[in-house]
């Protein structure tokens, strides 16, 4: 069975720049994720959707930060203008309905902002 | 106080040993507990889950989840070099997972 795919697994651009990324859940998963990590901060929550809509986006840290998710099947998360201190790894993760369920995690995407 | 803390480690242990790792959380609603092993450079795998008081065991993984004292443990038996890696709890809190920062686990042989 597939899993969470993101894409790209590294992005490596310059300060000012827009980035997308990009995430393919589990098929008949209900719930899609987009997690930050960083040595600092953990694993930080940005947003979750559940049946396509955002339900919780208090964790997207700034207007540069905005997430889509037009379908059941793809997910974006965007920045721009993109900043040095967004370098991290972003991970996507997808579950049955409901926040209280097991969440599977993509393999991530490692973002480094010049 | 974090929502989800954990002793950031490194917690040391020969091989053959048991691995006890300990979570402790604070909101008392919270109905379900995830532990995830992060290998370095690599995403978080989901290892265990348990929702009601007491232990769950899965092959040489046990949880443990006391929700009058607020904590979640998991204990590695015959811990083997390969279980090395940083084993993250999470919580259920408001429809989310809230994770804690992870503690780092090295089984030496």
């Amino acid at each position: 069975d597939a899993g969470v795919i993101q894409s790209p697994r590294h992005e490596v651009t310059e300060m000012g720049q827009e980035v997308t990324l990009r995430c393919k859940p589990i098929s008949g998963h209900n719930s899609l994720f987009w997690y930050r990590q960083t040595m600092m901060r953990g694993l930080e929550l940005l947003i979750y959707f559940n049946n396509n809509v955002p339900i919780d986006d208090s964790g997207m840290p700034e207007d540069r930060f905005s997430a889509k998710m037009p379908n059941a099947s793809f997910s974006t998360l965007k920045i721009q203008p993109s900043e040095p201190r967004d370098s991290a790894v972003y991970f996507c993760a997808s579950s049955l309905s409901g926040g209280d369920q097991p969440q599977h995690f993509g393999d991530g995407t490692r973002l480094s902002i010049l | 106080q974090k929502e989800v803390e954990q002793n950031s480690g490194p917690l040391s242990v020969p091989e053959g040993a048991i691995a006890s790792l300990n979570c402790t959380y604070s909101d008392r609603g919270s109905q379900s507990f995830f532990w995830y092993r992060q290998y370095s450079g690599k995403s978080p795998e989901l290892i265990m889950f348990i929702y009601s008081n007491g232990d769950k065991e899965d092959g040489r993984f046990t949880a443990q989840l006391n929700k009058a004292s607020q904590y979640v443990s998991l204990l590695i038996r015959d811990s083997q070099p390969s279980d090395s890696a940083t084993y993250l709890c999470a919580v259920t809190g408001f429809q989310k997972l809230v994770f804690g920062t992870g503690t780092r686990l090295l089984v030496s042989p």
